[in-house]
């Protein structure tokens, strides 16, 4: 199972939005709406920041947002803060009952 | 407050064997699927393995297949992972993940337990 497909680094002015991509085929994310994406900041372990393509979990800004069309997924962070400056990682459910991350996104606040 | 709290990391040779293990507190252990996760250092996360609560189905990485086996003991909260054949590519930290069930989101991760391979 190959990882998805991530661009290496993003970057934004504070205040903007940017938007994450995350390329994946029919047998995970164009397959199943079990899409999830994470922040990890340096240091620390993962946390969970969408689950089932664009579900928030409480507590997590409502300035991150996330949507799928076809085999692409894909997150944007409104607003953006210091605070985003980050790694981001997505990951799917795929048909052979396993999980694949992508390789990541680095996230900087210029 | 979920917890988890990985243990049994260290250096070891290759083709060396090792036992992790993650202890749950602050949730009903024995009713989610737990899952573990690794990092190689500077490198990506990559999933490793699953087990279903109730010590259900258990699921593999094809790259980790064969040589690492999960295992869970719901009486303990423990979770556990038997790792044989250790090649340098199995240097990494290792997460121990909470999920509700197979193909639910992390929605909880230890601090992880490092794994190195040399010799």
């Amino acid at each position: 199972q190959s990882a998805l497909t991530q661009p290496a680094s993003v970057s934004g002015s504070p205040g903007q939005s940017i938007t994450i991509s995350c390329t994946g085929t029919s047998s995970d994310i164009g397959g199943y709406n079990y899409v999830s994406w994470y922040q990890q900041r340096p240091g620390k372990a993962p946390k969970l920041m969408i689950h089932d393509v664009g579900t928030r979990p409480s507590g997590v800004s409502n300035r991150f947002s996330a949507s799928k069309s076809g085999n692409t997924a894909s997150l944007t962070i409104s607003g953006l803060q210091a605070e985003d400056e980050a790694d981001y990682y997505c990951s799917s459910f795929t048909s052979s009952s396993t999980l694949v991350f992508g390789a990541g996104t680095q996230v900087a606040v210029l | 407050e979920v917890q988890l709290l990985e243990s049994g990391g260290g250096l070891v040779q290759p083709g060396g064997s090792l036992r992790l293990s993650c202890t749950a507190s602050g949730f009903t252990f024995s009713t989610y699927a737990m899952s573990w996760v690794r990092q190689a250092p500077g490198k990506g996360l990559e999933w490793v393995s699953s087990i279903k609560r109730n010590s259900g189905s258990t699921h593999y990485s094809d790259s980790v297949k064969g040589r690492f086996t999960i295992s869970r003991d719901d009486s303990k909260n423990t979770l556990f992972l038997q790792i044989h054949s250790l090649g340098v590519g199995d240097t990494a930290l290792y997460y121990c993940t909470r999920a509700a069930g197979l193909i639910d989101p992390f929605d909880h991760w230890g601090q992880g337990t490092l794994v190195t391979v040399s010799s």
